[in-house]
């Protein structure tokens, strides 16, 4: 059922540095794609989200890259910081009826001090 | 805003039993949805609801899977003789329609 692939599986940071996950899609009919962050022992919280539309959006420290000629699209954490470790989870939707989600398999990241 | 309820958090059960999650959804939102995340995985799509329409169904949901909407507010989940690979995080998220979706906590589910 998953889609969209998501890379790397695990990602360690060092505290201050830049965390770059990508993710590819196939289905040209998906035009929503957000991504969601998970702590242990929680639900996922969505951090950003970006319509083909846009090639690059930006939230505080996060920013969604999209190249839609690629079908990729990234998240980059500038600054990261040891509470940004966590799962993070890209995922792909219709914009025009925001149904059911199709979520990458997840990169743990680990920011270390 | 008291976000998405799921209760219980957490349910032990033997196979063969059966058991039901409830969700109660942001209360504004008209849209529920259920997703079934696994170690090591993204959640899954199961099914979702507008108001108390059940519009889509994923083939993950087999017919020991029942979900239900009754009033358009919360939702129950309920897994029949349950099996060990029915072991999972099962999360519910609302939205209203057009809108991002916010998930819950999560129900854990152990199969002795």
């Amino acid at each position: 059922q998953q889609q969209v692939k998501q890379s790397p599986q695990s990602l360690i940071v060092q505290k201050g540095g830049i965390s770059i996950i990508n993710c590819a899609y196939e289905n040209t009919a998906f035009d929503y794609f957000p991504w969601y962050q998970q702590f242990p022992g929680k639900g996922p919280a969505l951090l950003i989200a970006i319509r083909p539309d846009v090639s690059e959006k930006k939230e505080g420290r996060f920013t969604i890259s999209f190249n839609k000629s690629a079908k990729q699209f990234s998240l980059h954490i500038m600054d990261s910081q040891p509470g940004d470790s966590a799962t993070y989870f890209c995922a792909e939707g219709r914009g025009s009826t925001l149904g059911r989600l199709y979520f990458g398999r997840g990169t743990q990241l680990t920011v270390w001090p | 805003d008291t976000g998405v309820s799921q209760d219980p958090r957490h349910k032990i059960t033997k196979r063969g039993q059966n058991v039901t999650f409830r969700c109660d959804p942001i209360s504004e939102h008209n849209r529920l949805y259920w997703y079934r995340q696994t170690l090591g995985q993204g959640p899954e799509f199961l099914t979702y609801f507008q108001n108390e329409a059940q519009l889509e169904k994923s083939r993950l949901l087999s017919d020991r899977f029942s979900a239900e909407r009754p009033k358009g507010s919360f939702s129950t989940l309920e897994i029949q003789r349950t099996e060990q690979g029915d072991s999972a995080m099962y999360l519910c998220a609302s939205s209203d329609q057009g809108q991002p979706q916010h998930f819950g906590d999560g129900t854990r589910l152990s199969i002795l």
